[in-house]
């Protein structure tokens, strides 16, 4: 079974500095990976994946993740937080890339410090 | 192009009684899923349609059914619900590729 552990429920940075949230992935067959972002009383919105083609993916808002397969990780950055990345994200991983189902993390949320 | 929809945005419901909720896929997708988000938890995936059939389920009793559409529009049914069935119930859509596109969810509140 595929699972994916998401270190940390809650991480605040300030305005400016580095954003890194991590995901660890378990699967017995090589991974896709995704990463989702959850504003207040919104759905999810893709923010990058990864489907075994380069390992580190860029995503939208400045966003990007590295797939470590030595590391089973694939942690999400971003240089610089800005106010409005204040969210929950999602790590979430399929067996395979074509409509089939998600497996998710827990979540973190993320909070910016002015 | 609207996106996913969903309805009804909130739902309030008594233990035991039926709820269904109602997605619109994204314009050209033909698949849908659908996934339940408990509370502080991540999504969890309930079943996915294509063509009219049930093609995956996820951990989930009988109790949870679907449907979907010609026009590829898909219902989550809930029968004797439990207070545990509080949850925002994700819909997503795709073509070909995994879920990239979800609605803004219905919150559903079993009393």
């Amino acid at each position: 079974a595929q699972s994916v552990t998401q270190l940390g429920s809650h991480v605040s940075v300030s305005e400016g500095a580095l954003v890194l949230l991590r995901c660890n992935y378990s699967s017995s067959v090589p991974p896709y990976l995704f990463w989702y972002v959850q504003y207040p009383n919104q759905g999810l919105q893709l923010l990058l994946k990864y489907t075994s083609a380069a390992t580190l993916v860029k995503g939208i808002n400045g966003f990007e993740a590295e797939f470590k397969k030595s590391e089973t990780s694939f942690h999400l950055t971003k240089p610089s937080a800005h106010m409005s990345d204040a969210a929950e994200y999602f790590c979430a991983v399929s067996d395979n890339f074509g409509n089939e189902k998600l497996t998710f993390g827990t979540g973190t949320r993320l909070t910016i410090i002015p | 192009d609207a996106g996913v929809t969903q309805s009804p945005t909130h739902l309030i419901k008594t233990r035991g009684q039926q709820v269904t909720l109602r997605c619109s896929p994204k314009s050209g997708h033909d698949t849908v899923s659908w996934y339940q988000q408990a509370l502080g938890q991540g999504p969890q995936f309930i079943f996915q349609y294509y063509e009219e059939e049930e093609r995956q389920r996820g951990n989930f009793p009988d109790r949870f059914s679907g449907h979907q559409y010609p026009n590829y529009s898909s219902e989550l049914n809930v029968n004797a619900l439990l207070l545990g069935d509080s949850a925002l119930y994700l819909c997503a859509s795709s073509l070909v590729s995994t879920a990239e596109y979800f609605g803004a969810g219905t919150r559903l509140s079993v009393l």
